[in-house]
């Protein structure tokens, strides 16, 4: 079973500059996940969508960040401009839930971004 | 804010078991306790879970305290690639409240 895909996997610009982010969740999988990991932290999230509707982007900056999910399948998150303190790994994640309600997430490798 | 409270590191050495314990002592009744880990440049990966029984599966054991306050994760027997951070996490099962990770545990599996 093929897992989360995102890419590119490393990007590096300046700030000020906009960057954006893709995401290929496992087939199938209904809900998808934007988290954001700074060095040394957990994973926060940022943004939550069920489908191609979003469920929570309460913790998700949008005077500058917006994510979309057109068809409900793949996704992108875009920031711009750029700040120095956006410099972290955004990671995606896709899950689906059964009929109890279990739900685990996978994780794919994440993008390493620094803004300089 | 994460609900749990993890030692943010650990030491084992190869072959030995790695117990790591986790602290949830506001857990309410209708919460489960996840784990998942993350290796050096990769995403957190799901481990396991449970409500209050004891839980195994082919990567760990789960032991939950009868007061459902504390937690220890156990990986049997501890390998080179066992070395990650370790979250635990309690989340509502099924709800839509959101996973929030702490800082873990980072666990060095020692040769």
């Amino acid at each position: 079973e093929a897992g989360v895909a995102q890419s590119p996997r490393y990007k590096i610009i300046e700030k000020r500059q906009s960057v954006a982010f893709w995401c290929n969740p496992i087939s199938g999988h209904a809900t998808l996940y934007w988290y954001q990991q700074i060095l040394g932290q957990g994973p926060k999230l940022l943004i939550q969508f069920q489908n191609n509707g979003v469920v929570d982007d309460s913790q998700l900056p949008k005077d500058r960040f917006s994510a979309e999910r057109l068809k409900g399948v793949d996704s992108t998150l875009k920031i711009q401009p750029a700040k120095l303190e956006d410099s972290a790994v955004y990671l995606c994640a896709s899950s689906s839930k059964t009929g109890t309600g279990e739900e685990k997430l996978f994780f794919g490798s994440g993008t390493q971004l620094s803004v300089l | 804010d994460a609900k749990t409270t993890q030692p943010p590191s650990m030491d084992c050495a190869e072959g030995r078991a790695a117990n790591l314990p986790c602290n949830h002592s506001t857990i309410s009744g209708n919460e489960y306790v996840y784990w998942y880990r993350q290796i050096h440049s990769q995403g957190p990966q799901y481990i396991i879970h449970g409500l209050k029984n004891n839980e195994t599966n082919e990567m760990a054991s789960l032991i939950i305290t009868e007061d459902r306050k504390s937690s220890t994760l156990i990986l049997p027997h501890a390998t080179l690639r066992d070395t990650a951070v370790y979250y635990c996490i309690v989340r509502v099962w099924g709800g839509s409240e959101k996973l929030v990770f702490g800082k873990g545990t980072k666990l060095t599996v020692n040769p």
